[in-house]
């Protein structure tokens, strides 16, 4: 069975930073890209970053390039975001997801963690 | 563009089909077949219900099925159940620099 776990959410202040932790199991972690997708309280979901199985692609946001940091330890089967210079605007839910398809960061996400909720504010 | 746009909300009877449309340009839904369906209930994960226009994942009920024309993509849940009751995004890969993007959200309410 699938399992992505999101973990290092919490309440930090503007301008601050954060590092997200996703641990995988139930699936050969080095063969598949990964993505973090975000939604805002009440709000829809917005895709934040992707990373390839060998961490030689990687894409951002345009909301969040320059800022964010993608990475992945495929010996830990762990997916991370390092989260600097927060804003108030990135509140939000943040989702592990597993990526599907054939392409390198794959075309859509077929398995979704329970997500880690992170605020920023004053 | 920053969001694909879908009906903010759907409502239908239980045995009835609704539709929920995607709409989308070309840069997005009308010029990659990699348009993805999910299904989000309150408080839960967003679940994939269909992948690449049309495609079922495992498990899924073959009463959800996806289509595409043009740059509209649409979900389409036939015999409407209860359990059908939630939020729907769909998703296509883009040519911009923000490579995925989402639809708006559509609440489907079953009367």
């Amino acid at each position: 069975e699938v399992q992505l776990v999101e973990s290092g959410g919490g309440l930090v202040q503007p301008g601050r930073s954060l590092r997200l932790s996703c641990a995988a199991s139930g699936f050969t972690f080095d063969a598949y890209a990964m993505h973090w997708v975000r939604q805002a309280p009440g709000k829809g979901l917005e895709w934040v970053s992707g990373i390839s199985w060998s961490s030689g692609s990687i894409v951002y946001a345009d909301s969040v390039k320059g800022r964010f940091t993608i990475s992945r330890d495929n010996a830990k089967n762990s997916l991370y975001l390092q989260m600097n210079s927060l804003r108030a605007e990135d509140t939000a839910l943040y989702y592990c997801a597993k990526a599907g398809g054939v392409s390198s960061l794959g075309d859509y996400f077929d398995y979704w963690g329970q997500g880690t909720l992170v605020t920023v504010s004053s | 563009q920053s969001a694909l746009t879908q009906p903010a909300s759907v409502s239908g009877s239980p045995g009835q089909s609704i539709t929920i449309s995607c709409t989308g340009t070309s840069s997005d839904v009308g010029g990659y077949n990699y348009v993805s369906w999910y299904q989000q209930h309150p408080g839960k994960a967003p679940k994939l219900m269909i992948y690449e226009v049309s495609n079922r994942p495992s498990g899924v009920s073959n009463r959800f099925s996806g289509s595409k024309s043009g740059n509209t993509a649409s979900l389409t849940i036939s015999g409407l159940q209860a359990e059908d009751e939630a939020d729907y995004y769909c998703s296509s890969y883009t040519s911009s620099s923000t490579l995925y993007i989402f639809g708006t959200g559509t609440k489907v309410t079953v009367l």
